[in-house]
């Protein structure tokens, strides 16, 4: 089945730290690739939309100066939380889909700012 | 705006029972519907995704249904064991497709 590698699974960083997750289809070209934020026994939180090439679409409320999206290729994107805070400590899961196909998430990535 | 609504109290059976969870959404009826395992600390891993001109969708043990008059999925694991203890989501295509949202998922304890 279709395989998303999250990279790493865990950080714990000083704040004002910059943070890079990378996320890559592995088995798959993904035409778009998704970064949620998901908070403990709630669903998860849809950040931005991303597609190879092109500017990510942000939703409203999350700060793409803040969160910083890269879909260099069509299997990996990268999230970088710039300058991170406490606050910004969350569970952050990509996914990466086809056209017309399910998402595949990968594993997620626990980030948390001391 | 679009809901997914699912019941945010645990659910506890007897392994070899039926569980059967409710994935209820506002708005319009999407062109399918989507269900996802979630184990803590993991990503969500598809199931199943079940068509609005499909009442129904099976997979093993799993079950699918999809009533767009009354706007409700209901998600069906039959003889349950307790490896099917997870947090299982629900998740709803938005217009034009590609964009989904989730519901914050029912917990299912299945006790040996």
């Amino acid at each position: 089945g279709a395989v998303v590698s999250q990279h790493p699974s865990r950080v714990i960083c000083k704040s004002g730290t910059s943070v890079k997750i990378e996320c890559r289809s592995l088995d798959f070209q993904a035409t778009t690739m998704f970064w949620y934020r998901q908070f403990p026994k709630q669903s998860l939180m849809l950040m931005a939309t991303s597609n190879e090439g092109s500017k990510a679409t942000y939703e409203q409320g999350v700060e793409k100066d803040k969160f910083l999206i890269n879909h260099a290729s069509l299997t990996l994107s990268t999230l970088t939380v710039t300058s991170a805070h406490p606050e910004d400590s969350s569970f952050y899961i990509c996914s990466a889909m086809q056209e017309n196909q399910p998402q595949h998430f990968g594993d997620g990535t626990r980030l948390s700012i001391l | 705006s679009q809901k997914i609504e699912q019941n945010s109290e645990a659910l506890n059976i007897q392994e070899g029972k039926t569980a059967t969870l409710t994935c209820n959404y506002t708005n319009y009826s999407p062109a399918y519907l989507q269900w996802y395992r979630q184990d803590p600390g993991r990503g969500p891993v598809f199931l199943l995704l079940i068509r609005e001109n499909e009442k129904e969708k099976r997979k093993e043990r799993l079950k699918v249904t999809f009533d767009t008059t009354l706007k409700q999925s209901l998600f069906h694991i039959t003889a349950s064991q307790p490896a099917d203890s997870a947090t299982y989501l629900c998740a709803k295509a938005l217009a034009g497709g590609f964009k989904t949202i989730f519901g914050a998922g029912t917990r299912l304890f299945v006790k040996a």
